[in-house]
């Protein structure tokens, strides 16, 4: 079975720009998390979809959004980025459990 | 407001001896609780997990010890391999919701 994949892998965007990462779930999980990981912050939880409707929310502002398809695969979009937002952005499935299973993570980059 | 905290960024243990990871958790809501290793350019990787209902579960070279009056988590591995070299993170969740939160990480060096 195919695990979590994450496109792109890499991505270097300017300030005010926006950016949109896609996830594909593992076949059969309809719940995706979205997560920020930076140094010294560990992973910060930014929202969390189940059949196609936010469930969760973390504390980012609203520059940070998402959404998931009936396929249940997901999208998150950064706009107007600040430096600040630098970071790697890992998705993770899960299909109804606790035990998420996470991708390799878009490395974002603003300059 | 870091609900989970690994106090110690990194340790460093010889090969074959004990790694003893460390976590704290302050939301006494928190009631399942969860390791993850990761490696360098890779997502993290489930580990091993605990119910607030138990105070220890073990697989093969991993325990994870709970101690709920403590808020007090901690990941035993033995022995240690110098494959498992890795950032762990602890995490935890509350009432079987999705939002997990997690700890800064651990960056364990296993020396040969």
């Amino acid at each position: 079975k195919a695990g979590v994949t994450q496109t792109p892998r890499y991505l270097i965007k300017t300030r005010g720009q926006q950016v949109t990462l896609s996830c594909s779930p593992i076949s059969g999980h309809r719940s995706v998390s979205w997560y920020q990981q930076t140094p010294g912050q560990g992973l910060q939880f930014l929202f969390e979809y189940f059949s196609e409707t936010q469930r969760n929310k973390g504390n980012f502002p609203g520059r940070f959004s998402g959404r998931q398809f009936s396929n249940s695969r997901s999208e998150m979009n950064v706009s107007t980025l600040e430096l600040g937002d630098s970071a790697l952005y890992l998705c993770a499935s899960s299909l109804s459990g606790n035990e998420q299973f996470f991708g390799p993570g878009t490395r974002l980059t603003v300059l | 407001d870091q609900q989970v905290k690994q106090n110690s960024p990194s340790l460093s243990v010889q090969e074959g001896r004990i790694s003893i990871l460390n976590c704290d958790y302050t939301n006494s809501m928190f009631d399942y609780f969860l390791w993850y290793k990761k490696y360098p350019a890779e997502g993290p990787t489930f580990l091993i997990s605990i119910s607030s209902i138990k105070d220890k579960n073990e697989d093969g070279r991993f325990t994870v010890f709970l101690n709920k009056s403590a808020k007090h988590l901690s990941l035993h591995i033995v022995p240690s391999q110098p494959g498992d070299s890795a950032v762990y993170f602890c995490a935890a969740l509350a009432g079987g919701y999705q939002k997990v939160t997690f700890g800064t990480g651990t960056k364990l060096q296993v020396i040969p």
